[in-house]
This record gives structure tokens, C-alpha cells and sequence, in this order.
């Protein structure tokens, strides 16, 4: 069965601009997450939508924010870019939300985002 | 917030055992994870861990002790693609009484696997 998949895989931005990523996740999973990742920070949890709803979110200011379709499909938006917003962008899906026992999550190839 | 400690880096022998350690600080604690990641590659479930003991998979062990804030992965007869950060991830709680958290990850350990 098909992974989980993000587009666009690579973009450009400037400051000041947004930004909207997409994730579809494998089929059947209902729960997606989106982290962000940087050489600096690490791996750092966004948020987790499961059915539609946001269930868990992470540190990240307003500028950060999402959303979850009827068919399980992710976007996540960044608004008003900072040049520390470059980052590689992972999504993950799993088939049962994230603070459920063990939730094994499958990752994304990612978008790797520069901010310019 | 939480705090998760790991090595930044191990080097090791193929076919012999490392052990990845890794140490947290949670204002709650709803489960621990690892994840392998290859360089250019998204990250990969390992294994996890909730209640304290060995969890065994094959080469890969895990370990957790609750009341010490304490993991370890133990890989055994380790091999050349077994070079790869290693990430340790904690899921807290955030209110008492209910599941709901948020999954925080350790900056990796970077194990190189030498012949």
C-alpha cells in the first residue's frame, strides 16, 4: 500500500510570504502530525489533527496552522515567513491519534522549505 | 516543557552491541519511543516502551525505566546499515486523568557503524 506522501517536496520562499504543505497520509490512517525539522532544534512536534479536529499541538506560535479534510489529507499553512523557518517539514500518519497507546506513526519524505 | 538527553554521537564495530542511552524530564510521561533515521530520510518507528522492562524486536532491544527518566536501545550484532542517528521521544500527558499529549524528540545520537 501506497506511503505517506508530501508535496511539494522542495520550495523557495521569501520573507514576509506564506506558505501552504500538503500531506496525504496512508490509507485508512485518520491521525496526521506535522513536525518540523532543523540541524539546530531537532525534531519538533507542530500539531496532530485526527477526523478533522485538532487533538494535540506543540510550541509553535499563531503564524503555524493547519487543517485536516473529510479524506484524512493535511495541509499546513505558515504565514508571514521568517528566514527561521527554514526547515525540512515531515508529516506522519498513524491509525489511531497520537496519544493513544502505541501509536506507531509512518513518516513522509518531507518538504524541505527555504526561506529567503 | 520537557528535557531529553542522548549522545550526540557512537561509533562502533560491525557485529558487535552498542547501547544508545537516553534520559528525560517530563511533567508527565505517557510513553517512550526510538526512532532510526538514515541521513536524507524521514524517520522510522523502532519500538516503544510504557510500562518499565525490556521490550525485545529482533537485534533491537528497548528499555525503559520510569521512576529513573531513563531508556536505553540496545542493537546487537550491529551492521554497516545500521549506521544512522538514533532518536529518543517521550510522549507526556498533559492533564492529569487524560491521554491527551504532546511527543517530544532528543536531538539523536549519530552512530556510525565502522568494518
Amino acid at each position: 500500500k501506497a506511503g505517506v506522501t508530501q508535496t511539494p517536496r522542495y520550495l523557495i520562499k521569501t520573507r514576509g510570504q506564506q506558505v501552504t504543505l500538503s500531506c496525504s497520509p496512508i490509507s485508512g490512517h485518520r491521525s496526521v502530525s506535522w513536525y518540523q525539522q532543523t540541524p539546530g532544534q531537532g525534531l519538533q512536534f507542530l500539531f496532530e489533527y485526527f477526523s478533522e479536529t485538532q487533538r494535540n499541538k506543540g510550541n509553535f506560535p499563531g503564524r503555524f496552522s493547519g487543517r485536516q479534510f473529510s479524506n484524512s489529507r493535511s495541509e499546513m499553512n505558515v504565514s508571514t515567513l521568517e528566514l527561521g523557518d527554514s526547515a525540512l517539514y515531515l508529516c506522519a500518519s498513524s491509525l489511531v491519534p497520537l496519544d493513544r497507546g502505541e501509536y506507531e506513526q509512518y513518516f513522509g519524505p518531507g518538504t524541505r522549505l527555504t526561506v529567503t | 516543557g520537557q528535557n531529553i538527553d542522548q549522545p550526540t554521537e557512537m561509533t562502533a564495530t560491525e557485529g558487535a552491541i552498542v547501547q544508545i542511552n537516553c534520559t528525560y524530564q517530563t511533567s508527565g510521561f505517557n510513553g517512550l519511543f526510538w526512532y532510526q533515521q538514515h541521513a536524507g530520510e524521514a524517520p522510522t518507528f523502532l519500538s516503544y516502551n510504557v510500562l518499565d522492562g525490556l521490550e525485545e524486536k529482533g537485534r533491537f532491544s528497548s528499555f525503559l525505566s520510569r521512576s529513573k527518566g531513563y531508556s536505553y536501545l540496545l542493537l546487537k550484532e550491529l551492521q554497516m546499515k545500521d549506521s544512522a542517528s538514533y532518536l529518543c521521544a517521550v510522549r507526556d500527558r498533559l492533564l492529569r486523568g487524560s491521554t491527551l499529549g504532546r511527543l517530544y524528540f532528543g536531538r539523536g545520537t549519530q552512530l556510525t557503524v565502522w568494518p
